[in-house]
């Protein structure tokens, strides 16, 4: 059974940085073809992505956040980090983190698809001061 | 990056009834597009991937079509569970990831 969760303040002030921890378990993230990516939705908003993670460590990052924004591993512990600087009221939202569908070709093996197959329950970071 | 427009914004319709929820991409994705299924208060759940496959789990009443930038989530015969909200997403070789802004199936 696969399973994401999201932990972190649910609480930030305006300027302060965001840190938000994902600890999963029932897939490795050592294994080619995995990766984990968050994603957030303001209240009764859309959803948009922010960042993800590969097994190899090759990251990437949504252009309006790049500069605030930064993803990292934790093989060792199953963990995906997220850290968002310079937190503004607008950051208020619903994080999740999710994993990348894993797909397999006999000819490549493992590789992702780009789409979300599970997801943690997510958690509501509010920034105010 | 890509723009995905979903219409309607919001659909009502009753159990039994056919829902066809559409999803508009600023330019091709090709198949690379997802579907996703959210409820109040939880997490979104996976429907479909590269246009037309079922995620694990899914029953066969939701299907997806299209290619290109036009792409269509079809659920056959709604059931009193589907009312939700519907998000497409796109994965194409153009980053960012994107994500429509959603579509409310709403019981009338």
């Amino acid at each position: 059974q696969i399973t994401l969760k999201e932990s972190g303040p649910t609480l930030v002030k305006p300027t302060q940085t965001l840190t938000l921890t994902c600890t999963f378990s029932g897939f490795s993230l050592s294994a080619s073809g995995m990766g984990v990516g968050w994603i957030r939705q303001p209240p009764g908003k859309a959803l948009e992505w922010l960042a993800l993670i590969h097994w190899n460590d090759d990251k990437r990052y949504s252009p309006s956040l790049k500069s605030r924004v930064t993803i990292t591993k934790d093989t060792s512990k199953n963990q995906v980090v997220l850290t968002m600087t310079n937190m503004d009221p607008v950051d208020t939202a619903t994080y999740y983190c999710a994993r990348l569908l894993p797909h397999y070709d006999i000819l490549t093996g493992y590789y992702p698809l780009y789409c979300f197959d599970c997801w943690g329950q997510g958690t509501l970071v509010t920034v105010s001061s | 990056e890509i723009v995905l427009t979903q219409s309607p914004a919001t659909l009502s319709l009753s159990p039994g009834e056919r829902a066809t929820l559409s999803c508009r991409a600023s330019q091709s994705v090709s198949t690379y597009l997802a579907w996703y299924q959210q409820k109040p208060g939880q997490a979104p759940r996976l429907l479909i991937f590269d246009a037309s496959n079922r995620a694990t789990g899914i029953p066969a009443r939701f299907s997806g079509s299209g290619s290109g930038t036009d792409f269509t989530l079809t659920i056959s015969s709604l059931e009193p569970e589907d009312f939700a909200v519907y998000f497409c997403q796109q994965r194409s070789s153009n980053w960012p990831i994107t994500f429509g802004q959603g579509t409310r199936l709403e019981i009338k």
